[in-house]
């Protein structure tokens, strides 16, 4: 099993759209949480981090759920410029490193 | 405001031809890493290190060695090139590891013939 898993869409969406993503992680002992995006052929990009109380940038929101071991973004509003992956990402339960899921793929189409 | 700058951007070897990749940040991070990133696998980690002078191995690092002998900067060699090594690298930074975001440089583009 992955450690964290996403579905890697894509998701096609008109503009002005709510899209929600989730993404599963595997191991209890993660504390920390991250979405980045990442641009066809580019490098990627922290979008926001994961609090334990969720928190919200603008259109997008972020919430973390322990029981269940699954990580949200909702981005609201969304604009031909949210195209792209967006990667979920956990830390591996030590102090060195992260892992990164797959990404999810979003079109946001006229 | 250059963050973590990788260099070259791009690079066509031979099979059987040796590299080094060169990441520099600036942001005095303790932490660097070394990732691949192939289509369909996402981003794999290849080496990391916690500080000046250390290295250590990540989820593929047959083939490549890396060197951290100044803070700022973390080299990733390819001693003898293989096609199977033909990917987009990505050089990471980090303040101080696994509970602190990663910042990426943008990316070398290596094709091996």
């Amino acid at each position: 099993r992955k450690e964290v898993e996403q579905d890697p869409g894509p998701f096609n969406v008109p503009e002005g759209a709510t899209v929600a993503f989730n993404c599963t992680y595997s191991n209890s002992a993660s504390q920390s949480f991250f979405w980045y995006r990442q641009d066809c052929r580019k490098e990627p990009k922290l979008l926001m981090s994961v609090y334990s109380s969720g928190n919200e940038d603008g259109r997008f929101t972020a919430q973390l759920n322990r029981a269940s071991q699954y990580i949200s973004l909702l981005i609201r509003d969304s604009k031909l410029s949210d195209s792209a992956t967006y990667l979920c990402v956990s830390d591996t339960g030590t102090a060195s490193k992260l892992t990164f899921g797959t990404g999810t793929r979003l079109q946001v189409t006229l | 405001n250059a963050g973590v700058t990788q260099t070259p951007k791009f690079r066509v070897l031979k099979t059987g031809q040796s590299m080094t990749l060169l990441c520099a940040q600036d942001m005095n991070h303790e932490y660097m890493y070394w990732y691949r990133q192939d289509p369909g696998m996402g981003l794999r980690l290849i080496h990391y290190s916690v500080g000046e002078g250390t290295t250590a191995k990540g989820e593929v690092p047959d083939g490549y060695n890396v060197s951290r002998l100044k803070k700022q900067n973390f080299l990733l060699g390819l001693e003898s090139a293989a096609p199977s090594q033909t990917s987009v690298y990505f050089c990471a930074s980090s303040y101080s590891g696994g509970h602190q975001p990663q910042h990426f440089g943008d990316g070398t583009r290596l094709s091996i013939l």
